[in-house]
């Protein structure tokens, strides 16, 4: 089974449709991760969280939002899509160093 | 914020040949990391360079972490068409909080030819 989950694989919608992304971890880590990755653009920094009372935003965190439900799980939601959000979005997890993320195996979100 | 600047963006080669790729920064980092993503699947680590100067080899990978803490190297020696993907750099200053988040290079694609 895989250490890092993620759900749905894939996504249609509409804009201005309330959408979460979900991300599920067995590897026991502390620290969660949100990325979107766009063609040419490589991976960019949503949110990260290093623990379930500990929320950050990251580099592009405009129009998402996120909740760390338990260490196991960090949801991203899109409040209202907007076709621009289109995108790879990866969800990783790290140990307390930080410096090796493991990540999911993403999940395709188109918004029309 | 730090910026990465990884090139090539894309390479095309054939069988057997060898691959180098770089990452350069304006800004250090204390730890380097290369990693592949394959098609439809999320970024894998493929190697992780913790020190100045440090050669680390993984398989047919070597990776380099740079003298200035300013660049990284990776190359791939006799590639194979499974060396197909796409590669990206990553560096983390990790002296602690929100220093261990990690930059991102924009990725260097590899295309094998058989």
């Amino acid at each position: 089974d895989a250490d890092v989950t993620q759900t749905p694989r894939n996504r249609i919608t509409k804009t201005g449709k309330r959408i979460m992304l979900e991300c599920s971890q067995t590897k026991g880590h502390d620290r969660m991760y949100w990325y979107r990755q766009d063609p040419g653009l490589g991976l960019r920094l949503i949110y990260y969280s290093f623990d379930v009372k500990d929320i950050n935003k990251g580099e592009i965190s405009d129009g998402y939002s996120v909740s760390r439900q338990a260490q196991a799980k960090f949801s991203l939601s899109l409040e209202s899509a907007i076709p621009n959000q289109t995108a790879l979005y990866f969800c990783a997890t790290s140990e307390p160093r930080g410096n090796q993320q493991f990540f999911g195996p993403g999940t395709r979100l188109t918004v029309l | 914020g730090q910026q990465l600047n990884q090139s090539p963006q894309s390479m095309f080669i054939q069988e057997g040949e060898d691959v180098s790729m770089n990452c350069t920064s304006s800004s250090i980092f204390n730890t380097w990391l290369w990693y592949k993503q394959d098609p439809g699947e999320g970024p894998v680590l493929l190697i992780a360079l913790y020190k100045a100067g440090e050669l680390t080899s993984n398989g047919r990978l070597t990776a380099q972490f740079g003298i200035t803490r300013k660049d990284s190297f990776l190359n791939i020696s006799a590639s194979i068409p499974s060396d197909v993907g796409i590669y990206f750099c990553a560096g983390q200053l990790g002296s602690g909080g929100s220093n261990y988040k990690l930059t991102f290079g924009k990725g260097t694609l590899l295309t094998v030819n058989p």
